[in-house]
């Protein structure tokens, strides 16, 4: 068990441009969840699979975020015509089921949009 | 609704002890404590669920109260390593699916 991974650490990308995040849960973790967090913030909710299911979204996050997991394992978030106001740490999280799971967390992606 | 925690920071001497709260206006399910270091990803702490029970491990424990929907973290004879920014994270009585809903953290700084 080599814990979550996300993938790439730190994107740099000019506003207009698309991003895709990759993230790798902890194997048997049937539960993924995205969360976004700015300078001096708590993590935010974005939205979380069951295995290749998306059961939730936040009503906070815009079209241009769409994400995936095919196949109940890996997943990816993908960011369509950058902002600037989308600069942020990205973080994934996984975890065994509901609300009585601990939830752990990757090392997370930092996106900077110039 | 974002849980609300109290104090936003705090600075101890190595020894000293701290109890940061995190209250919210939603009936919860449960509570998540973790701790975050500048740059890192947040660090799993402890869970409590809803009954009202008291953990700790370490010098570390946390209790909820769920008719207050309130949860409280001591640290005891604080070290340096724990310096960092905690967070609890609240799982609503009505939507156990498991989303945390996360305060806006507490600074702890432990000095020499």
């Amino acid at each position: 068990d080599t814990g979550v991974s996300q993938d790439p650490r730190h994107k740099i990308t000019k506003r207009g441009q698309n991003v895709t995040f990759r993230c790798d849960p902890i194997s048997e973790h049937n539960r993924l969840y995205w969360y976004r967090q700015t300078l001096g913030q708590g993590p935010e909710f974005l939205t979380y699979f069951q295995n290749e299911a998306q059961l939730e979204k936040s009503r906070l996050l815009s079209d241009r975020f769409s994400a995936e997991r095919p196949k109940g394992s890996f997943s990816t978030l993908e960011i369509q015509r950058t902002e600037q106001g989308d600069s942020a740490m990205y973080l994934c999280a996984s975890s065994l089921g509901q609300g009585e799971y601990e939830q752990y967390f990757g090392p997370g992606t930092r996106l900077t949009v110039t | 609704q974002q849980p609300v925690q109290s104090p936003q920071a705090v600075i101890l001497r190595e020894g000293e002890d701290a109890v940061i709260n995190c209250s919210s206006s939603k009936a919860l399910y449960s509570v998540h404590w973790y701790r975050q270091k500048h740059g890192e990803a947040p660090v799993f702490l402890m869970i409590l669920l809803k009954g009202g029970e008291q953990k700790g491990h370490d010098k570390i424990s946390a209790s909820f109260n769920e008719k207050k929907q309130q949860s409280s973290l001591y640290l005891t004879a604080s070290q340096l390593s724990y310096s960092g920014t905690y967070f609890c994270g609240t799982v609503s009585f009505y939507n156990q699916g498991g989303k945390l809903i996360f305060g806006q953290g507490t600074e702890l700084s432990v000095k020499p």
